[in-house]
């Protein structure tokens, strides 16, 4: 099963850029890397996807190293409302491509 | 509508109960998962269906949850005999599905279940 490793917490101050690493050892050929954001009582929210290399997007930034078995989501000058905690998804190794959330990161985004 | 739709938004109910979860996925989206989420935890996968297809039930903590998808679309997520522990938020998404790609999910706003 694909089983992702991501920090329990990180703590950053506003304008900062933050980069929140997910470690995924057993990530399939075909699997692409999502992750979301969540805030207190609602559901997540899909932030970026990626396969390998660089993607970019209007809100954050994916980097994906060539042997794919880990990736970085970069949100370039945080503020308050990015208070939330992020999660990394991989597809799972099995064919029913069950999807397997990680632990999460909570981010606090300090004035 | 827009987005995926849960009912009910809060439910509490007493020990040994039954109860029924609905969620009503985003129209047109073959992929339909039930998440849940403990206070302050993170995503506990339950099930997963894929349109026809037989579902991945293997993430159903016991024998008193199950689920079905009727006609391919709505959803429901029945838990019998409720316990204390079986409380938490019930998390449904919905996604355009596709072998071989994780899609993007849109998510529910959670029914959120109380067991006294």
């Amino acid at each position: 099963l694909a089983k992702t490793t991501q920090p329990i917490s990180m703590d950053s101050y506003e304008g900062q850029e933050v980069n929140i690493t997910c470690s995924h050892n057993n990530i399939a050929t075909n699997d692409y890397i999502t992750w979301y954001q969540q805030f207190p009582s609602q559901g997540p929210r899909f932030i970026i996807q990626g396969y390998k290399t660089k993607v970019t997007n209007e809100v954050a930034s994916l980097f994906i190293p060539a042997d794919r078995k880990s990736s970085t989501l970069s949100l370039p000058r945080v503020s308050l409302s990015d208070t939330a905690v992020y999660y990394c998804l991989v597809g799972d190794m099995d064919s029913s491509y069950k999807l397997i959330f990680g632990s999460g990161t909570r981010l606090l985004v300090r004035p | 509508g827009a987005g995926v739709s849960q009912s009910p938004s809060n439910k509490v109910t007493e020990k040994g109960k039954d109860v029924e979860l609905r969620c009503d996925p985003i129209s047109g989206h073959t992929a339909l998962y039930w998440y849940r989420q403990s206070l302050g935890q993170g995503l506990e996968f339950l099930i997963y269906f894929q349109g026809n297809s037989a579902p991945d039930k293997s993430g159903l903590p016991s024998d008193r949850f199950s689920a079905e998808r009727t006609g391919g679309s709505v959803s429901t997520l029945t838990i019998q005999r409720t316990q204390q522990e079986d409380s938490a938020v019930y998390l449904c998404a919905s996604s355009l599905g596709g072998q071989g790609m994780t899609g993007e999910l849109f998510f529910g706003e959670g029914s959120r279940l109380t067991v006294l």
